[in-house]
């Protein structure tokens, strides 16, 4: 069965810390990992990963896929407390038509 | 600028009731996909559809029927509303047919009572 697992469940720093989030995943037919971040409540996109050992950076976020090791990790630096949301790790499986499986998220809380 | 549209927002059933949740986008995507988010379990996929009069089953579809008469629409049907179908919903668009890069809808918060 397809399994996605994100660690931790949940962590609290403060503004300034930064943060590694990771996601482990058993999946058929592995596609791609997707790193989504969800305030209040429609998740938004953050990266796409394919390609093993090649980071994704947006500003203070950067994210690499291990494909051997089947782990992929979310980097947040020099964090804000606006990056307080559930972030969301999906793999996308060739089954079911391209389908993703999502972990059940890491709830970061940012203290100011 | 709409992006991917839900309604409505928030409802509330009682058991055996049917309804209907309405899906709506103006981004031309092929890929449109509903899931049920529950605390703990991350997100399930429950039905998707790769283009206009195409769906198929996701993981958990039991109690649910969709139908994809036009690009733009996804509506998602519960036929006999069910306490275990308590949940936010969640539509979900993407420009081609991977299922990738997904755009969110707002959800739907359901209780049935």
């Amino acid at each position: 069965e397809d399994k996605v697992v994100q660690s931790p469940l949940s962590l609290v720093v403060h503004e300034g810390d930064t943060v590694t989030l990771n996601c482990s995943y058993e999946v058929t037919n592995f596609r791609s990992l997707l790193w989504y971040k969800q305030e209040k409540k429609a998740p938004t996109f953050l990266f796409m990963l394919t390609s093993s050992g090649i980071e994704k950076k947006s500003g203070r976020l950067s994210s690499i896929l291990d494909k051997k090791e089947l782990f992929s990790i979310l980097n947040i630096t020099a964090t804000q407390t606006g990056d307080s949301a559930v972030y969301l790790c999906a793999v996308v499986s060739m089954e079911y038509g391209n389908k993703l499986v999502f972990g059940a998220g890491t709830i970061l809380r940012v203290k100011s | 600028n709409a992006g991917v549209t839900q309604t409505p927002k928030f409802q509330v059933l009682k058991t055996g009731q049917s309804m209907t949740l309405q899906c709506a986008q103006d981004m031309n995507h092929e890929y449109m996909s509903w899931y049920r988010q529950d605390p703990g379990m991350g997100l399930r996929l429950i039905h998707y559809s790769v283009g206009a009069g195409i769906t198929d089953q996701g993981e958990v579809p039991n109690g649910y029927n969709v139908s994809r008469s036009t690009t733009e629409d996804f509506p998602l049907r519960l036929l006999s509303a069910a306490p275990s179908q308590t949940s936010v919903y969640f539509c979900a668009s993407s420009y081609g047919g991977t299922g990738e890069k997904l755009f969110f809808g707002s959800g739907t918060q359901l209780s049935v009572l």
